[in-house]
This record gives structure tokens, sequence and C-alpha cells, in this order.
């Protein structure tokens, strides 16, 4: 089992809709990164939180430890949401960062 | 632009080669992480350095090694490439190495082996 589970693998959405991306982890963390990679290939780290919820923009991520899972939510899509959204939970070993990633969820939005 | 710089942007090699990625962190980081991303094993954290000295390692093969300057720039060398070692290389950095300290990536490099 991977240590790091995301769904949906794909998304189509059309423009407008209320888009949301699951990730669940198997283990304990210290933090939690949502990244953006858009087909260029480059990568955006979106939010990093440890508890409760981010918000930036149109872009809400919320984490809950004790279950081990974090959301990314995206209000009022648009094609250039479009992109690989990354779930990067945080590992502590030993004094030191570790973070281990999802396979990722492809989002396509169209107009 | 996250402030990293990755040189080069793309390289084709061949198997058996060696060849050296180059990471400059942002500005007053201290920490430079080193990732990949495969086609079949997505994105897997290598290596992280801290002030010049190695601080966590990940899923980095031995044929692969990196290191960090005084200048606080990194390089990771991979040698005896094989097909399986066409990958983007990543690297990102931070302020410092704990955990409230944000990643910030740099564009990549494209490695391919032919």
């Amino acid at each position: 089992k991977n240590e790091v589970e995301q769904s949906p693998q794909n998304l189509t959405a059309q423009e407008g809709e209320f888009i949301t991306i699951n990730c669940s982890y198997s283990v304990g963390i210290s933090a939690l990164h949502w990244l953006q990679q858009h087909p260029g290939g480059g990568i955006v780290s979106l939010f990093m939180l440890s508890s409760g919820k981010k918000k930036h923009g149109r872009l809400i991520a919320t984490i809950n430890i004790q279950e081990k899972h974090s959301s990314l939510h995206i209000t009022a899509s648009h094609p250039r949401d479009s992109a690989v959204y990354i779930c990067a939970p945080r590992l502590l070993i030993q004094g030191a960062q570790k973070l281990v990633f999802g396979q990722g969820t492809r989002l396509t939005i169209n107009p | 632009d996250s402030g990293v710089t990755q040189t080069p942007k793309h390289l084709i090699t061949a198997t058996g080669q060696r060849v050296t990625l180059r990471c400059s962190p942002r500005s007053g980081d201290l920490s430079v992480y080193w990732y990949q991303q495969s086609l079949d094993q997505g994105l897997q954290f290598l290596i992280q350095y801290y002030n010049g000295e190695e601080r966590a390692k990940g899923n980095i093969l031995e044929r692969f090694s990196a290191q960090q300057f005084p200048d606080l720039h990194s390089e990771l060398n991979l040698s005896s490439l094989e097909l399986g070692d066409s990958a983007l290389y990543f690297c990102a950095s931070s302020v410092a190495s704990g955990q409230q300290y944000e990643q910030y990536f740099g564009p990549g490099t494209r490695l391919t082996v032919t």
C-alpha cells in the first residue's frame, strides 16, 4: 500500500465548477504540501499546512491530522487551473525532513 | 519565479556516461533538496543538504552523489547512467531545515539517457 493516496487520479470539469482533490496518508507527519505542476513541468508549492485550513485566492486547503487526510478545493475553477496537483506529506525522521509524494491528480478544466 | 535556479534545463546523454546537475538556492536559503520525477516512480526525494552538510537521504542510488558548496549551491552527480535514469530532476530550497519552513522548487533539469 502506498504511503500517500490521492483521489481522483484524473478529473475533468467545466469552468466555474467547485473542485475537490483528496489526499490520505498512512504515516505520522509534521506538515503537508500541496504542489501544482503545469504541463511545462515546473512545480509550484501552493500550500504548506500542519493543521486546520489555509486559503489563497480561489484555493483552499484543509488538513485533519487525526484522520490523516487533507483536501484541496478550487472555487470558481478556470481553464488556467488545469494542471497536476500533488499532495506531499512531510515526514520528520531523526530531526530531518523528508517529503513523500502522491501520484498526483490531473485536473482539466474545460471552458 | 521561485528564485531557485537549475542548470542545464535539458540534458541528453548516452548510457554509461556521467553528468552533473547544478542548483542555486534562493538567496539566504541554507537547505537544498534534490528530487527525481520519473514516469514509473513519480516524484521521489533523493537527498537533502543543510549548510554544506548532508541532512537526510532518501531513495538515492549509489551511482548518484551530491554536495553543497560553501556558496550554498549544490550539485547532483549521476554516473554510469542507465536508460531508467531518464527523468526530471528538481531541486528545492528552504531557509532552514525545520518543519515550519516552506520549500521552493526550481524549474527542473530534464535528463534523457539514450
